[in-house]
């Protein structure tokens, strides 16, 4: 499968634990964003990498938020002291660098904070 | 800042019955309009991409157009497996993808 993977599929964690997922892009791909999405949403914009860079990060990404991309393939998003109100789809996409080039994502990790 | 707005918010079509689904945007340069079909639980699946006013996609029952302002989804005679919701999005001169709430179309046998 050459398709971005992103894992675990489902999360379920307790108020005040941390939990980090990881993403797995397509392989010649050097650009990788950060999604969130409640019900009914389209997606929110978190934060996206240029190989190992990370370039952009939301104003609405709090502290608890930290992302990495070491050596410019996979990536990881970790959350801190989750919050009832993390609970959410988080989406991974990848894309080749450049203009007007579309975006793959990958299947999501569903996050619930009981 | 730029922001993508879609109407309607849910459509439901009986088979076969065609329509159209809008998606309007404000940014400050445009680099691309995106369409997405995102099925429940899943991560959106591309469906097009248009770069310049008066450009047109085609995928078997869909189509895409695009406009200054706005982009439509045309589908024509649907089928129940063409239920979903469509996102379109916006690429601007900031990097980042932006996308609109969604319409969540079901098309009933």
């Amino acid at each position: 499968d050459t398709g971005v993977s992103q894992n675990p599929r489902h999360k379920i964690t307790k108020r005040g634990q941390n939990v980090t997922f990881r993403c797995d892009p397509i392989s010649e791909h050097n650009r990788l964003y950060w999604y969130r999405q409640t019900l009914g949403q389209g997606p929110e914009f978190l934060t996206y990498f240029q190989n190992e860079a990370q370039l952009e990060k939301s104003r609405l990404l709090s502290d608890r938020f930290s992302a990495e991309r070491p050596k410019g393939s996979f990536s990881t998003l970790e959350i801190q002291r989750t919050e009832q109100g993390d609970s959410a789809m988080y989406l991974c996409a990848s894309s080749l660098q450049g203009g007007n080039t579309e975006a793959f994502f990958g299947q999501g990790t569903r996050l619930t904070v009981v | 800042e730029d922001q993508v707005t879609q109407s309607p918010e849910a459509l439901r079509l009986q088979e076969g019955e065609s329509s159209s689904l809008n998606c309007s945007y404000t940014v400050s340069g445009l680099r691309g309009l995106f369409w997405y079909r995102q099925d429940p639980g899943k991560g959106p699946e591309f469906l097009f991409t248009l770069y310049s006013a008066g450009e047109e996609k085609e995928k078997e029952r869909l189509k895409a157009t695009l406009t200054k302002k706005e982009s439509f989804l045309h589908i024509t005679a649907p089928k129940p497996e063409d239920s979903a919701t469509y996102l379109c999005a916006v690429h601007d001169y900031g990097q980042n993808f932006v996308f609109g709430p969604g319409t969540r179309l079901s098309v009933l046998p």
